[in-house]
């Protein structure tokens, strides 16, 4: 199957981390990305990871890849205001052209 | 203009109407992408475009029908829809389709309401 699967909300204190997990079931993926969708926005990639990493750190985002257990998350550190939207897993095969198979997406609420 | 244009943000049609949704981008790249997302489900592929030849088309249906005259620009046509084809449909580009981590760049794009 093609399914990716994510949990759809998350609410988080400003200043604190946010972990925004992921499961996928496709292991021939060779990139795994996270988007982001603010109110009234397309899609924004916010980074993504080689299936042969299992980490990957850009400023305040940390992705973890467990391949064995297909599982991505993405760690924000001192989360922000800023930081509320809509987060999307996808995953994408090599070879043949670049299809993304998104998640439904973690809806994401910073409070003060 | 820069990134990825979307025209109409907003449409609002009848089921017996024929409407046409436009996207451009100005980033130089040979891919283009149509996606649905609505309510209740994950964001779908619809039709991809590399080099102006359609590569992709995920089972479709008719009634919506793109075209793709140059690289920059991409179409969607849509004629007799029906109220579950009420969704956001996104416009991305990529500087090709095939392999790779080809970053899509999306646009803002069509919030389409069919009465």
């Amino acid at each position: 199957g093609e399914d990716v699967e994510q949990s759809l909300f998350l609410s988080v204190r400003e200043g604190d981390s946010s972990v925004i997990n992921c499961t996928y079931t496709d292991s021939s993926s060779t990139y795994l990305y996270w988007y982001k969708q603010e109110p009234g926005a397309g899609l924004q990639l916010l980074t993504y990871i080689f299936s042969n990493m299992d980490m990957k750190q850009d400023q305040r985002l940390t992705v973890l890849l467990n391949k064995k257990d297909k599982h991505l998350s993405l760690r924000i550190a001192d989360t922000q205001t800023g930081d509320s939207a809509i987060y999307f897993c996808a995953e994408s095969r090599d070879g043949g052209y670049n299809k993304l198979i998104f998640g439904a997406g973690t809806r994401l609420a910073v409070h003060p | 203009e820069t990134g990825v244009t979307q025209t109409p943000r907003h449409l609002v049609m009848g089921m017996t109407n024929k409407k046409s949704l436009k996207c451009e981008q100005h980033l130089g790249h040979n891919a283009m992408y149509w996606y649905k997302q609505s309510a209740k489900k994950p964001l779908e592929l619809m039709f991809v475009y590399n080099f102006k030849e359609q590569t992709e088309n995920n089972s479709v249906p008719s009634r919506f029908s793109p075209e793709c005259p140059n690289s920059s620009h991409l179409f969607l046509h849509l004629h007799t829809l029906q109220p579950e084809d009420s969704a956001l449909y996104l416009c991305a580009s990529s500087q090709e389709s095939g392999g790779r981590a080809y970053e899509q760049f999306f646009g803002p794009g069509t919030r389409l309401t069919v009465l």
